[in-house]
C-alpha cells in the first residue's frame, strides 16, 4: 500500500523554536506538497517542490522554509515558530501529471 | 484566478438519506476537478476525480460527481448515506499549468443521524 508518511501526529513546541517536519513517501512521485489546515479557510498551499532541490513557494510561506535534498523526503521547518502557526499541517505527493494527491495523516502543531 | 467554492459549511442527513455536496470552481479552461474526504484526525483522502469524457464520474465508496459546464458545478452525490460517512469533504480544482498545484475549497462537513 502507497504511503505518505509524516512523522508526528502531534507536536508541541515553545514560541521562538525552530521545528522541523518530515514528510517521506515511497511512490517515487516527483511533486510534494506542505498545506496547513484551518478550521473556515480549507487548505492553503505553503510550499511545493516538483524535483529534487527544486522548491517554489505556495500562497502563504512567509515564515516556513523547506528542504528537499532526497526525492522521497520533503521537509517543512518554522525558522522561529510563533503561535499563529499552530495549526494541522498536511503533506501531499503526486506523480507528474493529474492523477491526484496522496496525503499523510497530518501533524497537529501547537505553538505555545 | 481559479477558485473554488463550497456553498454550505455544514449538512446534516438522516441515515439512509440521499446526499448532494454542492461545489462550484472558477477556471479559465476544462478544469481537472477532485472530491477528497477527510475523517477526523486524518489526512485526505481521494474520493473521485474528472479529467475529460463522461461528465458522471463513479468514485470510492458508493460516491458519484456530475461535471456541469454551463453551471461551473462539480456537484458530490449519494444515493443512500451511512453513518460511516459522517467527515469533512473538500472539492478541489486543479492547475493545467504543469505544476499540477491544486486550489482546495473550504469543505463542508457532514452529520449524519443515526
Amino acid at each position: 500500500d502507497v504511503k505518505v508518511t509524516q512523522s508526528s501526529r502531534y507536536l508541541v513546541k515553545r514560541t521562538g523554536e525552530k521545528v522541523f517536519l518530515e514528510c517521506v513517501q515511497d511512490m517515487d512521485h516527483e511533486n510534494m506538497f506542505w498545506y496547513r489546515q484551518d478550521p473556515g479557510l480549507g487548505l492553503r498551499l505553503i510550499y511545493f517542490s516538483y524535483d529534487v532541490k527544486m522548491k517554489e513557494k505556495g500562497d502563504i510561506p512567509e515564515g516556513y522554509s523547506v528542504s528537499r535534498e532526497k526525492k522521497e523526503r520533503f521537509s517543512l521547518i518554522l525558522e522561529s515558530a510563533s503561535t499563529n502557526q499552530t495549526s494541522m499541517y498536511l503533506c501531499a505527493s503526486s506523480a507528474t501529471g493529474i492523477y491526484g494527491y496522496t496525503f499523510g495523516s497530518g501533524t497537529r502543531l501547537t505553538v505555545v | 484566478a481559479q477558485s473554488v467554492t463550497q456553498p454550505d459549511i455544514h449538512i446534516t442527513v438522516s441515515e439512509g438519506a440521499s446526499l448532494e455536496l454542492r461545489c462550484n470552481y472558477s477556471y479559465g479552461a476544462t478544469p481537472y476537478l477532485f472530491w477528497y474526504v477527510q475523517s477526523p484526525g486524518q489526512g485526505l483522502q481521494l474520493l473521485l476525480k474528472y479529467f475529460s469524457g463522461d461528465t458522471l464520474v463513479q468514485g470510492i465508496k458508493g460516491f458519484e460527481a456530475e461535471f456541469k459546464r454551463s453551471q461551473s458545478s462539480f456537484n458530490l452525490r449519494k444515493p443512500s448515506v451511512h453513518w460511516s460517512d459522517a467527515a469533512e469533504y473538500f472539492c478541489a480544482v486543479a492547475s493545467t499549468s504543469g505544476t499540477y498545484k491544486y486550489i482546495f475549497g473550504t469543505g463542508t462537513r457532514l452529520k449524519v443521524l443515526a
